[in-house]
């Protein structure tokens, strides 16, 4: 119940393409959804985040959409660019009961030039 | 620079052996996790202290063990190393127990041999 499932494991996209990453959750108590981003021989970087009184929420190119119907939240990532090629991590957390902040197992994004 | 900062970059030891990673969060943030991160593999949430108390524990091996000081920094023990133990492990840190963002340092690189 305290997992994050996402998906895919790996992505390729031609640049100026739109990469999506999909985020699946079972615990409803979850209530705080981040995006980090890692490049290698970096620690993970905060993206974009979203609480699930929204359904959508958009910084520049990068967009999360939430359904909390569904428990699945994904990255939308318009106009991809080379320099966007990392890992991408979905997590959840919440504050009730035993606070726990858990990731996703990370999707490897390759942009191609 | 995410301001965390972990020493060593890079450990090898040889199984058995015992070890101690060290991490200094952000300036006043109370709140540091440690995870653990093999090849190919998501971030495993290890353990959460916040303000010196432990408050949350992931899957964190009996072997392994961590503590906050009264300056906040904070040091994970691996004790009995065995192979499977070589990883990337991370160290985060955040201003408050609730959900926020974390902010990642570059993480210690455990080499077992």
């Amino acid at each position: 119940q305290q997992q994050v499932k996402q998906s895919p494991q790996s992505l390729i996209v031609q640049k100026g393409g739109i990469s999506i990453i999909n985020c699946a959750y079972e615990n409803t108590a979850f209530d705080y959804f981040p995006w980090y981003q890692q490049f290698p021989g970096k620690g993970p970087a905060l993206l974009i985040a979203i609480r699930p009184d929204v359904s959508e929420k958009k910084e520049g190119r990068f967009t999360i959409s939430f359904n909390k119907s569904a428990k699945q939240f994904s990255l939308h990532i318009m106009d991809s660019q080379p320099g966007d090629s990392a890992t991408y991590f979905c997590a959840a957390s919440t504050t009730s009961g035993t606070y726990k902040y858990i990731f996703g197992t990370g999707t490897r994004l390759k942009v191609l030039a | 620079d995410s301001g965390v900062t972990q020493t060593p970059k890079h450990l090898i030891t040889a199984t058995g052996q015992r070890v101690t990673l060290r991490c200094s969060p952000r300036s006043g943030d109370l709140s540091v996790y440690w995870y653990q991160q093999s090849l190919d593999q998501g971030l495993q949430f290890l353990i959460h202290y916040y303000n010196g108390e432990e408050r949350a524990k992931g899957n964190i091996l009996e072997r392994f063990s961590a503590q906050q000081f009264p300056d906040l920094h904070s040091e994970l023990n691996l004790s009995s190393l065995e192979l499977g133990d070589s990883a990337l492990y991370f160290c985060a840190s955040s201003p408050q127990v609730s959900n926020s963002p974390l902010h990642f340092g570059n993480g210690t690189r455990l080499t077992v041999t």
